[in-house]
Parts: structure tokens; sequence; C-alpha cells
């Protein structure tokens, strides 16, 4: 058991880029979420899968987000055209059970700086 | 919706003083709870969680809380400080189906001065 993966721990990009985050749950883990989370903010839900379907989107994934879990393995969390207000650490979360909250295991997270 | 209230925002305790932190939570149903730390830089640890039974929980690290339904309130408590216990706690509640996302609060940050 590795534990939960993500990939870069962090970024720096320049308004108007895209970036894409990793995440690599752990293994046959079938649930994945993605969180963000602004300074001073507790995260706050933005998706997530079971398997490779994507059962929950966020209101707060605006149409320049989008996720993937192609194999049901690891995901993607792709920000295009990115602003300053995406500045945020973006943590992904993966369990086993049906009952999910009972082992949720997060990662350390990716810490986006748009300049 | 459910939500959750931490409403200390920055609390500050000397070490071996005891510590309380508070939650409130909203929610229609038996919620399921918990208390997360992190470190900076760090992603988040599981500290204790609430699903039924005794009211009275215990976690790692020496933190225990307490599930109040009167007063929809989940504290965390430590009788005595250690300067690693320097972090930010957040507190969270979730639907018994699992089958919805956790909703945390917006964080307590304790410090600890010798």
């Amino acid at each position: 058991d590795t534990g939960v993966s993500q990939d870069p721990r962090h970024k720096i990009t320049k308004r108007g880029q895209n970036v894409t985050f990793r995440c690599d749950p752990i293994s046959e883990h079938n649930r994945l979420y993605w969180y963000r989370q602004t300074l001073g903010q507790g995260p706050e839900f933005l998706t997530y899968f079971q398997n490779e379907a994507q059962l929950e989107k966020s209101r707060l994934l605006s149409d320049r987000f989008s996720a993937e879990r192609p194999k049901g393995s690891f995901s993607t969390l792709e920000i295009q055209r990115t602003e300053q207000g995406d500045s945020a650490m973006y943590l992904c979360a993966s369990s086993k059970n049906r009952v999910s909250y009972e082992k949720l295991f997060f990662g350390s997270g990716t810490q986006l700086s748009v300049l | 919706a459910q939500s959750v209230t931490q409403p200390d925002i920055h609390i500050t305790v000397s070490e071996g003083a005891s510590l309380e932190l508070r939650c409130n939570y909203s929610y229609g149903a038996t919620p399921y709870l918990f208390w997360y730390v992190q470190s900076p830089g760090q992603g988040l640890q599981l500290l204790l969680k609430y699903f039924s039974g005794d009211t009275l929980v215990q976690g790692i690290k020496g933190f225990e809380a307490e599930f109040k339904r009167s007063q929809s309130s989940f504290n965390l408590r430590k009788p005595s400080v250690h300067w690693s216990d320097a972090a930010e706690y957040f507190c969270a509640v979730g639907y018994y189906s699992g089958n919805t996302p956790l909703v945390f609060g917006k964080g307590t940050r304790l410090s600890v001065i010798a």
C-alpha cells in the first residue's frame, strides 16, 4: 500500500496556460475524489469517480475544468486557460469500501500558482 | 444541504494545556462525522470518526471527540497539547450511504506556544 500519489507537487504557470495534474490512487480503490483547497478554506469537493465513471461534479467545476479516469485507475484533472483564481491546492483522495468514508485516503496535493 | 461550521479560525494554546476545537454541523439525518489534521504542505490525515454507537470516540495522537446530537456538535479535545500538534484541523460531515462527498468546515489553525 503505497498511498495516494499526486504529481506534480507544485506547479507554477502563467495565466491563460493549460495545466494537467495526475492522481494515482491506492491500488484496487474504486472511488476517486478531487477536492480544491484555497488559502484559509477547507477542501471543497470538485468531482468523483466510481471506477471510470464520473458520478458527480460540483458547480465549482467550470467548463474550463475536466477530469478523467480512463481505465478506472489513475485520474487526471485538466484546467484550461488558467486564471489567478485557480490558484489552490488540488487534493485527490481514494477509497475502496461501499461506505466510502471509512477508509478514505488523501494524497499530499498539487499546489497550483497562477501568475 | 449539509454544512459544517468551525467557529474558531485560529487558536493558540500553551504546550501542556488542554484543547477543545469546536465543530457544529447542519444535517437532516444521522451524520458521519470526522476530524482531519493537515500539516503545512501535506495532505489530510484522519484523526477520528463517528458513525454510530458510543458518542465519545477516541482517535490517534491522544485526541478524542464527543458527538452531541442535541447541540449538533462534534468537538475535538485533547487533555495535553504537544508542540507537534500545531497544524490545521478540519471537521467534516458525510451521509450514511457514502454516495456523496464529504463536506468540510473551513478549519481551525492551532498554534502551540512554549
